[in-house]
């Protein structure tokens, strides 16, 4: 199983609302990461979670507060947005094994968030 | 700066064709190269990846080619088809971190 679950699939804010994004995956993995992804381009780092702790933040504005409550689970909450934050919000979760690959990551599906 | 390099931006192929997408990176430090390929709306999909301790892999119809003293690697898509149309990052990850470093994307169009 390599699957990675973002809910919602959609979503549609206004600049003054606060909503949260969710990411699950039962992989057993121990790094998590939100990435948010505009159209034709590659996706754009923004947090890393290693066993539940946040280990890289790219410098992403305080609207964005991401939450790692336990190992399988992984939120980000959105508070006033700007409509530039329009995006998909990408979630992953990679492995590190000793033997095969290293640092293997997934991708979920994404959240596609508009703001207006 | 843009730590894996990717080329080319767009690439139109025919049914049946060859497409080729390369890769090139500078940090010494990566020691794990994966491709994903995107459709529209959805998320990147892990297509297959690469060891620098192994020159090529093959999965089907794609193909990784990697060159470590040249610090490139490539994706080649066999026969290709239209349902190979999408676009293609490749990335880099060195095992002292847990960061990926996506190259900017080829969007691929196989024409019937």
């Amino acid at each position: 199983d390599t699957e990675v679950t973002q809910t919602p699939k959609h979503l549609v804010m206004g600049m003054t609302n606060k909503k949260s994004l969710k990411c699950e995956q039962h992989m057993g993995h121990r790094a998590m990461y939100w990435y948010k992804q505009k159209a034709k381009k590659p996706p754009e780092l923004m947090f890393v979670y290693s066993y539940e702790k946040l280990s890289i933040n790219e410098s992403v504005p305080s609207r964005f507060s991401p939450e790692c409550p336990n190992s399988s689970l992984l939120n980000l909450h959105l508070h006033a947005l700007q409509p530039e934050d329009s995006a998909l919000y990408l979630c992953a979760s990679s492995r590190r094994l000793l033997r095969g690959p290293y640092n293997e990551q997934f991708f979920g599906p994404g959240t596609r968030l508009t703001v207006l | 700066q843009q730590q894996v390099k990717q080329s080319p931006q767009s690439l139109i192929v025919q049914k049946g064709g060859i497409s080729i997408i390369n890769c090139a990176y500078e940090n010494t430090a990566f020691d794990y190269f994966p491709w994903y390929q995107q459709f529209p709306g959805k998320g990147p999909a892990l297509l297959i990846a690469i060891r620098p301790d192994v020159s090529e892999k093959k999965e089907g119809r794609f193909t990784i080619s990697f060159n470590k003293s040249a610090k490139q690697f490539s994706l080649h898509i066999m026969d290709s088809q239209p349902g190979d149309s999408a676009t293609y990052f490749c990335a880099a990850s060195a095992n002292t971190g847990n960061q990926f470093y996506f190259g900017t994307g080829t969007s691929l169009t196989v024409i019937p």
